[in-house]
């Protein structure tokens, strides 16, 4: 079976530019997560969605991140604007039960 | 949400096994213990998970204590490859929610 798909995989934009991620779950998996990963440390789940609702986003910084999963499918998730400090790895992953999966991450360098 | 605490890295000569301790005092009832690796540059992988009973697959065991406060990954033979972040993690089953920790670097030694 295919794998999570993202893009872009790497991606460098200035402070106070906008960005966004994409990322397509494997088929017939109801949840997908979000997540950013600084260098040195384990990830942080941004987002979690149930089909097309948001399960938790309590650790997303609403004021700069937004993110969505139009008919429970493809995800994406945007920055707007870029700080220094979110330079990171973001991670998509989905599930189907008890087992994640994960994408290979969009390397988000901001300057 | 439930934490785990992992030791920050280990060392292990190849072909030897490895023992990855992991400490989750505050489990739930409902908690599985999942285990996932990050290779370098890469996103993490599943690699087992148990609830109560010792598990075992083609990558690795779990060893799961009586009180399910600890759990032990155990690699029998490690390679030059299983060099990897490894993550203990504790899933809620009602909330389908992963929360990584640090993780263990492990070294593995020629």
């Amino acid at each position: 079976e295919a794998g999570v798909a993202q893009s872009p995989r790497y991606k460098i934009i200035e402070k106070r530019q906008s960005v966004a991620f994409w990322c397509n779950p494997i088929s017939g998996h109801a949840t997908l997560y979000w997540y950013q990963q600084i260098l040195g440390q384990g990830p942080k789940l941004l987002i979690q969605f149930q089909n097309n609702g948001v399960v938790d986003d309590s650790q997303l910084p609403k004021d700069r991140f937004s993110a969505e999963r139009l008919k429970g499918v493809d995800s994406t998730l945007k920055i707007q604007p870029a700080k220094l400090e979110d330079s990171a790895v973001y991670l998509c992953a989905s599930s189907s039960w008890n087992e994640q999966f994960f994408g290979p991450g969009t390397r988000l360098t901001v300057l | 949400d439930a934490k785990t605490t992992q030791p920050n890295s280990m060392e292990s000569n190849e072909e030897e096994p490895v023992h990855l301790p992991c400490n989750h005092s505050t489990i739930s009832g409902t908690d599985y213990i999942h285990w996932y690796r990050q290779l370098p540059s890469q996103g993490p992988e599943y690699v087992i998970h148990g609830l109560t009973s010792n598990v075992n697959n083609r990558m690795a065991s779990l060893a799961i204590a009586e009180d399910r406060k600890s759990s032990t990954l155990i690699l029998h033979r490690a390679t030059l490859r299983d060099a990897a972040v490894y993550y203990c993690i504790l899933w809620g089953s009602g909330t389908y929610k992963y929360i990584f920790g640090t993780g263990t670097r492990l070294k593995v030694l020629a």
